[in-house]
């Protein structure tokens, strides 16, 4: 079974307008942490905003903020106000706290921002 | 904070040569490195993760003898694909972490630019 699902291949945005990135997880381990990363055409992976599974609160960054809800595991991306350099590929990654702690990635969903 | 840098950004080499590529960890020690290889329009695949002084851990179906990975100091980090074959071209990118895997590590992951390696 996947460990991350973004459903969304592609979503349209209109410049200003908000948008949300859906990403669903699965994991038995009860400490874990939640990233979502930008990845423009340049290929860089740009980190955007991280949510602890013990967090209280929903993460916030700006015009990002993550909507964190753990029983249905889900960490959907919210961008506020979209611009026109919002348009990239957006992966959603999840960390289990245990061994070398490393991230598993989505399969990512590729925004496009509109005038 | 939290600059990583990768090199070269572009390189093209004849099958069965060598490549390195280099990860720095611009201002931040980074105990663990991670290299990842990713398709065009697919997304990161792990290869492997290395962790200063010790032996990289590689991830199922990565061959170590094509793939080496020396993680020399707490801010450089390198991968050597060896006998570079055409499918082995990719976009590879690397990651650091400020803190070694494990239970408590809750350390962000801070990616290179990417390198974009074409074997002819």
């Amino acid at each position: 079974a996947q460990k991350i699902t973004q459903t969304q291949p592609g979503m349209f945005v209109q410049e200003k307008e908000a948008v949300t990135l859906d990403c669903t997880y699965d994991t038995s381990d009860p400490s874990y942490g939640l990233f979502w990363y930008k990845q423009p055409s340049s290929g860089e992976m740009i980190f955007l905003i991280y949510q602890g599974s013990y967090d209280q609160q929903n993460a916030t960054e700006g015009r990002y903020s993550l909507n964190f809800q753990k029983a249905r595991k889900s960490a959907n991306l919210v961008i506020s106000a979209s611009q026109l350099g919002d348009s990239a590929m957006y992966f959603c990654a999840m960390r289990e706290v245990g061994g070398y702690s490393t991230l598993t990635f989505g399969k990512g969903t590729m925004l496009l921002v509109s005038p | 904070g939290a600059v990583v840098s990768q090199h070269p950004s572009r390189v093209i080499c004849k099958s069965g040569t060598s490549v390195k590529i280099e990860c720095r960890s611009l201002d931040f020690q980074a105990t663990t490195m991670f290299w990842y290889r990713q398709f065009p329009k697919q997304s990161l695949m792990l290869m492997a993760t290395s962790n200063e002084g010790s032996k990289a851990t590689y991830e199922q179906g990565v061959e170590k003898d094509k793939f080496l990975i020396n993680h020399a100091s707490l801010t450089l980090s390198t991968l050597t694909v060896t006998s570079a074959h055409p499918e082995d071209s990719s976009f590879y990118i690397c990651s650091a972490s400020r803190l070694a895997g494990g239970p408590s590590s809750t350390d962000t992951q801070y990616f290179g630019p990417g390198t974009r390696l074409t074997v002819l």
